[in-house]
C-alpha cells in the first residue's frame, strides 16, 4: 500500500486560501488519493477525493500533479471552523485507507 | 442520512477484562473497518471485513479479535484488555472494494483500560 507524507502543522489566516500538500510517490495507477478531516473529539469526515483529474467539490478542491505523486488539498477561503486535522489518504483496492499522521490546520483570526 | 453507530464513546475497563466494541452502519456496507487512534501515531487499521464471516489483519491485530455475523454488525474484541490498549477506537464502512465511494466513520470510542 502507498503511504503518504504531510507536513505536521500549518497556519492560515481567516478568509485566505489554505493550501495543504501530500507526497505520495509511491502510489499506483489504481488508487485513489482521499482527503479526509477530524476535529477534535470526532469521527474523520470525508472532504474529497481523486484518481487523476483535479476536483472540486463545495468543501474544497483537489489538485493532483500529472505523475500522480503529489496533490494539494485547497480550501478557497478558510474560516475558523476549519481548524482541524486534515489527512491525505491513498485508498487500496481493498477499500481500506492507510492514514498518515495529517496536518494540524491552525486558521488564526 | 448516512450512519454508523458505535455503542459507547466513553469506556473504562479494567486489566485483565474481556471487552467488546460494537459498530453498526444502516447502509448495507460490505467492507466494515477497525481503527484505533493515538496522538502522535495517527489512524492505525486493526481489523477491517468484507463480507459475512470473512476478516483480514489490519496494521495491529495483536491482542484483538473481530466478529462479524451480520452485515450491518463488526464487533471488536479484547480478550484481556491491557493498559496499551487504552486509546480512540473508529468504526467505517464502505461500499464494495476497488469503489471509489467515500468511507464513512462513526463518532469513535474512548476506551480507558485501568
Amino acid at each position: 500500500d502507498a503511504k503518504t507524507t504531510q507536513p505536521p502543522s500549518m497556519d492560515c489566516a481567516e478568509g485566505r486560501a489554505a493550501n495543504l500538500p501530500c507526497n505520495h510517490s509511491t502510489i499506483s495507477g489504481n488508487e485513489y488519493v482521499y482527503w479526509y478531516r477530524q476535529i477534535h473529539s470526532q469521527g474523520p469526515q470525508y472532504i474529497i477525493h481523486g484518481l487523476k483529474n483535479n476536483e472540486t467539490n463545495e468543501m474544497a478542491s483537489l489538485i493532483i500533479t500529472e505523475d500522480r505523486k503529489s496533490s494539494t488539498l485547497i480550501l478557497p477561503h478558510a474560516t475558523l471552523r476549519d481548524t482541524a486535522v486534515y489527512y491525505c489518504i491513498v485508498k487500496s483496492n481493498t477499500g481500506k485507507l492507510i492514514f498518515g499522521q495529517g496536518t494540524t490546520l491552525q486558521v488564526k483570526p | 442520512d448516512v450512519k454508523v453507530t458505535q455503542s459507547s464513546r466513553y469506556l473504562v475497563k479494567r486489566t485483565g477484562e474481556k471487552v467488546f466494541l460494537e459498530c453498526v452502519q444502516d447502509m448495507d456496507h460490505e467492507n466494515m473497518f477497525w481503527y484505533r487512534q493515538d496522538p502522535g501515531l495517527g489512524l492505525r487499521l486493526i481489523y477491517f471485513s468484507y463480507d459475512v464471516k470473512m476478516k483480514e489483519k489490519g496494521d495491529i491485530p495483536e491482542g484483538y479479535s473481530v466478529s462479524r455475523e451480520k452485515k450491518e454488525r463488526f464487533s471488536l474484541i479484547l480478550e484481556s484488555a491491557s493498559t496499551n490498549q487504552t486509546s480512540m477506537y473508529l468504526c467505517a464502512s464502505i461500499q464494495g472494494s476497488g469503489s471509489s465511494r467515500e468511507q464513512f466513520f462513526g463518532p469513535g470510542t474512548r476506551l480507558t483500560v485501568l
